[in-house]
């Protein structure tokens, strides 16, 4: 058990809809980072957050946003969903440190988009 | 952060010991070594981490060439519970944001 918790853990939504996943960081963690991973491949980095500000985004469009809040719980917004957005969705949480950073990930949600 | 090889896909029979191999050869200076292994379905789960030295902790010992150009994760008695994709990731520990950048990874059977 990492202690980071993600909710909910299945969602079904229709095209064209928005949705918000959560994310709650393990105790004295103050980066939070979310990864998409498709079937059958392995977690791509959408983005990394740190005192509450974005700290680095990977190769994804700007429908996908996200917040950390004060005690660094986060949440993964996605607008105007499409198919190819149905995947199981990863946070990590991590202490970030100059000489390390390790990040520990949550179960996961699972987001089909129909 | 530099590419990595993996083997698709390995077996080992339980209790023996299972040694994954990783080829990083255009690893710099500062970049580390990580090793993540995820289970069906589950989040990807820590195991191990070096730059330069050998590391072991309670799951795993890792194992890096001396160039650094290749690793081995070695877990030394496998059991059926260590059935899981395993992802060899090496990265900067440096600049902004430090993301993981996942491969296809090894999937690892461990048989009865």
């Amino acid at each position: 058990e990492t202690g980071v918790t993600q909710s909910p853990t299945h969602l079904i939504k229709t095209r064209g809809q928005q949705v918000t996943l959560r994310c709650s960081s393990q105790s004295g963690h103050n980066t939070v980072s979310w990864y998409q991973q498709a079937l059958g491949q392995g977690p791509q980095f959408i983005f990394q957050y740190y005192r509450e500000e974005e700290n680095g985004r990977g190769n994804f469009p700007p429908r996908f946003s996200g917040l950390q809040f004060p005690n660094y719980s986060s949440e993964l917004n996605v607008n105007a969903l499409e198919p190819d957005d149905s995947a199981l969705y990863l946070c990590a949480s991590s202490f970030l440190d100059p000489l390390s950073e390790t990040q520990y990930f949550g179960p996961g949600t699972r987001l089909l988009v129909l | 952060d530099a590419k990595t090889t993996q083997p698709t896909s390995m077996d080992c029979a339980e209790g023996r010991a299972a040694n994954l191999p990783c080829n990083h050869s255009t690893i710099s200076g500062n970049e580390y070594v990580y090793w993540y292994r995820q289970i069906h379905s589950q989040g990807p789960q820590y195991i191990i981490h070096g730059l330069k030295n050998n590391e072991t902790n309670e799951m795993a010992s890792l194992i890096i060439t001396e160039d650094r150009k290749s690793s081995t994760l070695i877990l030394p008695h496998a059991t059926l519970r260590d059935t899981a994709v395993y992802y060899c990731i090496v990265r900067f520990l440096s600049g902004s944001a430090r993301q993981l950048t996942f491969g296809s990874g090894t999937q690892l059977t461990v048989l009865p």
